[in-house]
């Protein structure tokens, strides 16, 4: 079975930087994705993580340790429209499983 | 464009219906999926299938029914066994078996009246 634990909400400014945490459990692990969710839609796809460490893509990036079960999602510049849900999800190599997500309001 | 294309966008049911939510892919992906999201909630895997006639339960397949007949239709059936209906369900697909990156649909809204 699958643990994956995020906190619930957080709250950031404007122009600010914003650290998501994931901690997971699994029986199996490829990799990690996170998922980015405005309200009423479905999820896209942020980014991928495989081998430890940071990757950067743009405004976003992502860090995975697979020794500590632990990524976290890392966005700068923080904009109005990054206000949305973020999903992490470890990948075991069947189907994935989702976290309950973070929610990220973006205040001016 | 390819894509997932879900339908109805939103359906409403009286209690004791079973209702089918329809979901065609024309990306030629191997692999198809449904979730549902309840508010505030993360996703949660009802059904998947890696091949034609071939799916396997998720974690919260009680009271749901899939088929998967042609490769890019994957229809998801909710039953009157299901306790608790009323969630958005989300259908998505991936190019090969095993998880990578999924194409979701625009997602299906159900009431259960």
């Amino acid at each position: 079975g699958q643990n994956i634990d995020q906190p619930t909400e957080m709250t950031a400014t404007e122009g600010a930087i914003v650290q998501i945490n994931c901690t997971y459990q699994t029986s199996g692990f490829n990799g990690l994705f996170w998922y980015q969710q405005h309200a009423g839609e479905a999820p896209t796809f942020l980014s991928y993580n495989v081998l430890d460490g940071l990757e950067e893509k743009g405004r976003f990036s992502s860090f995975l340790s697979r020794s500590k079960g632990y990524s976290y999602l890392l966005l700068k510049e923080l904009q109005m429209k990054d206000s949305a849900s973020y999903l992490c999800a470890p990948n075991s190599g069947y189907a994935l499983n989702f976290g309950k997500g973070t929610s990220l309001l973006v205040t001016p | 464009d390819g894509g997932i294309t879900q339908s109805p966008k939103y359906l409403f049911r009286k209690e004791g219906q079973n209702v089918t939510l329809s979901c065609e892919q024309n990306l030629n992906h191997d692999a198809m999926y449904w979730y549902r999201q309840d508010p505030g909630q993360g996703l949660r895997l009802i059904y998947y299938s890696q091949i034609v006639n071939d799916f396997q339960k998720g974690d919260i397949a009680e009271g749901y029914s899939v088929s998967r007949e042609k490769k890019e239709s994957f229809p998801l059936t909710v039953t009157s066994a299901q306790k608790n209906p009323t969630a958005f369900y989300l259908c998505a697909s991936t190019r090969t078996r095993g998880a990578n990156v999924l194409t979701f649909g625009a997602g299906s809204r159900l009431t259960v009246l």
